[in-house]
């Protein structure tokens, strides 16, 4: 079964400070893995895409990662602000043709004054 | 204006009514998407349309039906409505022609309430 699990559940940091999010994936054929912001009361938008041969990707203060031999991907946040306060969905695109997602349950970040 | 957008945004409906969930889009993308979030689970896929003439179940199509007006236009209708449809409904684009790694656009939701 295709599975995307994230860690942790929910965050909370301090502005300015860094945090790492965590995506272990269990999917197959594995295509790309995309990591998602989702604000409250809003549609997820894409923060990065990663192809199986592509181990770092970054957009501007977030930096994603991803380990084809462990299954793993990372999403860090480098000197958080408020308006990071949001959920983080890693995306996993399975398959070849059309490619299903499989989307994580998500990671909420609330970034404290 | 929105690239995508969703009507309405928040609904309220009784038990066995009918409804229809609106989307429509100015990307230009021909594929199609409606998916369901609900608390503690990853979205999920309802139904997909590659064209206007090509409509294809997801993973969670029971108790739904959908209508590609037009390249643009994309609804979802619950023929009856029942409580465990309450849930947060994405519509999202993308693009055949571009290159697998873009992404999708999703538009801002519609919050649905089945009493």
């Amino acid at each position: 079964k295709n599975q995307v699990e994230q860690s942790p559940q929910s965050l909370i940091i301090l502005e300015g400070k860094n945090c790492t999010l965590q995506c272990n994936y269990t999917v197959s054929p594995f295509s790309n893995l995309r990591w998602y912001k989702q604000d409250t009361g809003r549609g997820p938008v894409s923060l990065t895409i990663m192809t199986f041969s592509e181990n770092t990707k970054s957009n501007g203060r977030y930096t994603a990662t991803l380990d084809a031999d462990t299954k793993q991907s990372s999403l860090h946040i480098t000197a958080s602000q408020l308006s990071d306060s949001a959920s983080y969905i890693c995306v996993v695109s399975v398959g070849t043709g059309f490619q299903k997602l499989v989307f994580g349950t998500g990671t909420r970040l609330l970034v404290s004054p | 204006d929105a690239d995508v957008t969703q009507t309405p945004r928040n609904r309220i409906t009784k038990t066995g009514k009918r409804i229809m969930l609106e989307c429509s889009q100015t990307k230009g993308h021909d594929r199609m998407y409606w998916y369901r979030q609900d608390p503690g689970l990853g979205l999920r896929l309802i139904y997909y349309s590659f064209d206007v003439k090509d409509i294809n179940k997801g993973e969670i199509s029971d108790g739904y039906s959908v209508s590609r007006q037009a390249q643009a236009k994309f609804s979802l209708s619950l023929e009856s409505a029942i409580p465990n449809q309450t849930a947060l409904y994405f519509c999202a684009t993308s693009d055949s022609g571009t290159p697998a790694n873009y992404g999708y656009t999703f538009g801002s939701g519609t919050r649905l309430t089945v009493v």
